[in-house]
């Protein structure tokens, strides 16, 4: 069975830098084609794909963020870390990161959130 | 990147069916991914490729997708099935892989 949980900051002020991990059982981060992904929702708002990093630690960044994004993984751990530099109020929104079997299928299964307000 | 639009809002009687649409470019030639979201809760899958079902998703939720339009199809609806839906595409083409629709809320009358 595979289970996503998140955790990190749930306020973070103006310019900081939020970090956000991903811990993971059920699958592992060497098998091939294996990704875990990370997507945000801001109140009342869209979904929003934001990094994605797999087993063999190629990396996709949304190009409106990827100057501010970093993802890595720690395959021993079962982690996937999400660095967001210089937050602002706007994003403030609930962040999921989610299970990809293989580069392209859909998400099948997600974390269940984490809200991040962005507040001075 | 690639843009896919959903009606923001769709209604529809008990036991009759939703029809979901997302467009976008040539949409048919791309691989439609469907997710159901209620309140407070994370998206989950309800369809993936188009048109297959994970398990446990009930057999009223079926997808197809040609030319510039999918639609993500719930026959004989339930008050359970309100939510918002999401479609998402994989496009290998751009360096923006992984794009969702705006989303669509069910309401069920």
């Amino acid at each position: 069975q595979i289970t996503l949980k998140e955790s990190g900051p749930t306020l973070v002020k103006p310019t900081q830098t939020l970090t956000l991990t991903c811990t993971f059982s059920g699958f592992s981060l060497s098998t091939s084609g294996v990704g875990v992904g990370w997507i945000r929702q801001p109140p009342g708002k869209a979904l929003e794909w934001l990094a994605l990093i797999y087993w063999d630690d190629d990396k996709r960044y949304s190009p409106s963020l990827k100057s501010r994004l970093t993802i890595t993984k720690d395959t021993s751990k079962n982690q996937v870390v999400l660095t967001m530099t210089n937050m602002d109020p706007v994003d403030t929104a609930t962040y999921y990161c989610a299970h990809e079997a293989a580069a392209g299928d859909a998400f099948d299964i997600w974390g269940q959130g984490t809200m991040v307000t962005v507040s001075s | 990147s690639y843009v896919l639009t959903q009606p923001p809002s769709v209604s529809v009687a008990p036991g009759k069916t939703a029809r979901i649409t997302c467009g976008g470019n040539n949409i048919g030639s791309k691989s439609v991914h469907w997710y159901q979201q209620k309140p407070g809760q994370a998206p989950v899958l309800v369809i993936y490729y188009d048109s297959d079902r994970p398990s446990g998703i009930p057999e009223r939720f079926s997808g197809s997708n040609s030319g510039n339009t999918a639609t993500l199809t719930i026959s004989r609806v339930e008050a359970g099935d309100e939510a918002d839906y999401y479609c998402q595409v994989w496009d290998s083409s751009s360096d923006h892989p992984v794009v969702f629709g705006g989303g669509t809320k069910l309401t069920v009358l």
